[in-house]
């Protein structure tokens, strides 16, 4: 099992939609959580960066994790066609190591 | 806001020849850089991580002697693909950090064909 599983998708949305996108983790020691936006043929951006568990929002996009279930999410309102793009989830057990990555969610948002 | 910048975003050399690809980081001093390998729907993979004069550190695996990186200057990385083969085809992202986060910018990533 990898530490880190990531449904690649391709996940394919009508515009306006709320989009869910998911990694689930198995190390225990994870308590920084990361989401990155890549598009093609770019290197990654960072979106959302969290500490342990909870909730952040920013604009249009919230990162949820929750812990207890090795469950990390990221819910993107009212999507727009340029949100299209591969979504990379990313952890590691303190903000001095190295993130361990997902394989990315591509996701497709459509007019 | 941070900024690295990677160059060549895209190389098609011979096989059998090297390749150089460079990260710079263009507002703030880079203490470390990290190079990264991606294929095709599939994660980033560390390849070695690089403090500014000193050797880098290479990930299990990872060819140390066809993959040379030079950090000479706090704000340039450079990972050089010695005797580059077919199968070193894939995407190559440099990060870079100023500090102790370990989850900073990237630069644009370099297409590396080898035929």
């Amino acid at each position: 099992q990898k530490e880190v599983e990531q449904d690649p998708g391709p996940l394919s949305v009508p515009e306006g939609a709320i989009v869910s996108l998911n990694c689930t983790y198995s190390n225990s020691a994870f308590q920084y959580f990361m989401w990155y936006r890549q598009y093609s043929r770019k290197g990654p951006e960072l979106l959302m960066y969290t500490y342990s568990s909870g909730n952040k929002e920013d604009g249009r996009f919230t990162a949820q994790v929750d812990k207890s279930s090795k469950y990390i999410s990221l819910f993107i309102r009212d999507s727009q066609p340029s949100d299209s793009a591969t979504y990379l989830c990313a952890m590691s057990a303190g903000g001095s190591y190295i993130p361990t990555f997902g394989r990315g969610t591509s996701l497709i948002v459509h007019p | 806001g941070a900024v690295v910048s990677q160059h060549p975003s895209r190389v098609i050399c011979k096989s059998g020849t090297s390749v150089k690809i460079e990260c710079r980081s263009l507002d703030f001093q880079a203490t470390t850089m990290f190079w990264y390998r991606q294929f095709p729907k599939q994660s980033l993979m560390l390849m070695a991580t690089s403090n500014e004069g000193s050797k880098a550190t290479y990930e299990q695996g990872v060819e140390k002697d066809k993959f040379l990186i030079n950090h000479a200057s706090l704000t340039l990385s450079t990972l050089t693909v010695t005797s580059a083969h077919p199968e070193d085809s894939s995407f190559y992202i440099c990060s870079a950090t100023s500090g102790q986060a370990r989850y900073d910018t990237f630069g644009s990533g370099t297409r590396l064909t080898v035929v």
